[in-house]
């Protein structure tokens, strides 16, 4: 059964790197069709997705936030991470890694694995 | 970016009773919505995807349907453990999420 549990920092000062690590466990991070993606739900508001990668390194960013954030993939630790610069009190949010499971045949495209998430305090 | 508007914000009802749950598109997103559970402290838990297939494990009791634009989550027989927070979200295009239905008793 996978896991997701994700580790890092829990505060941040105003305009430095945020950065976390998601730690896949139970199951191989090449897995066929799986998409490790970083999300966010910062106080008051509901789920935004940061962007996604792939095992053989390609990613996606949602628009808005992709001029600050970068996923990398380490397949030989099966972990994947995020790197979110010129962090600021906007960015305070509990953050989740998940899988996203494609599958065309059975039109499947959903976050099927979460982590428990992390909060992240940005402060000066 | 495709915004999706879920109503009502809040649902108060009691456990046996039946929550119908709104999730407006807008724009189409053909059937490429899921709908998760969510609780105070723990991971969002899959329960539909492509609008209206049970995810592994997920009870009967939860239903869903819609395609294009309009879609509904449907829980019957309302159980004390399915008091939480609902949120759908679309792959149409970029990923987004509603803002939720809190559903309490």
């Amino acid at each position: 059964q996978v896991q997701l549990q994700e580790s890092g920092p829990r505060v941040v000062k105003t305009s430095q790197t945020l950065s976390l690590t998601c730690i896949v466990s139970g199951g191989s991070i090449t897995t066929s069709g799986s998409y490790w993606s970083w999300l966010r739900q910062r106080p008051g508001t509901g789920l935004e997705w940061i962007g996604n990668t792939y095992y053989s390194g390609t990613t996606y960013y949602m628009p808005s936030l992709k001029s600050r954030v970068t996923i990398t993939v380490d397949t030989a630790k099966n972990q994947f991470s995020l790197s979110m610069t010129s962090a600021t009190a906007a960015d305070t949010a509990v953050y989740y890694c998940a899988r996203e499971r494609q599958d065309i045949v059975t039109k499947f495209y959903a976050f099927d694995i979460w982590g428990r998430g992390t909060l992240v305090t940005v402060s000066s | 970016e495709i915004v999706l508007t879920q109503s009502p914000a809040t649902l108060s009802l009691s456990p046996g009773e039946r929550a119908t749950l709104s999730c407006r598109a807008s724009e189409s997103v053909d059937t490429y919505l899921a709908w998760y559970q969510h609780k105070p402290g723990q991971a969002p838990r899959l329960l539909i995807y492509d609008a209206s297939h049970r995810a592994t494990g997920i009870p009967a009791r939860f239903s869903a349907s819609g395609s294009g634009t309009d879609f509904t989550l449907t829980i019957s027989n309302l159980e004390p453990e399915d008091f939480a927070v609902y949120y759908c979200q679309q792959r149409g295009g970029w990923i987004t999420f509603g803002q939720g239905t809190r559903l309490e008793i």
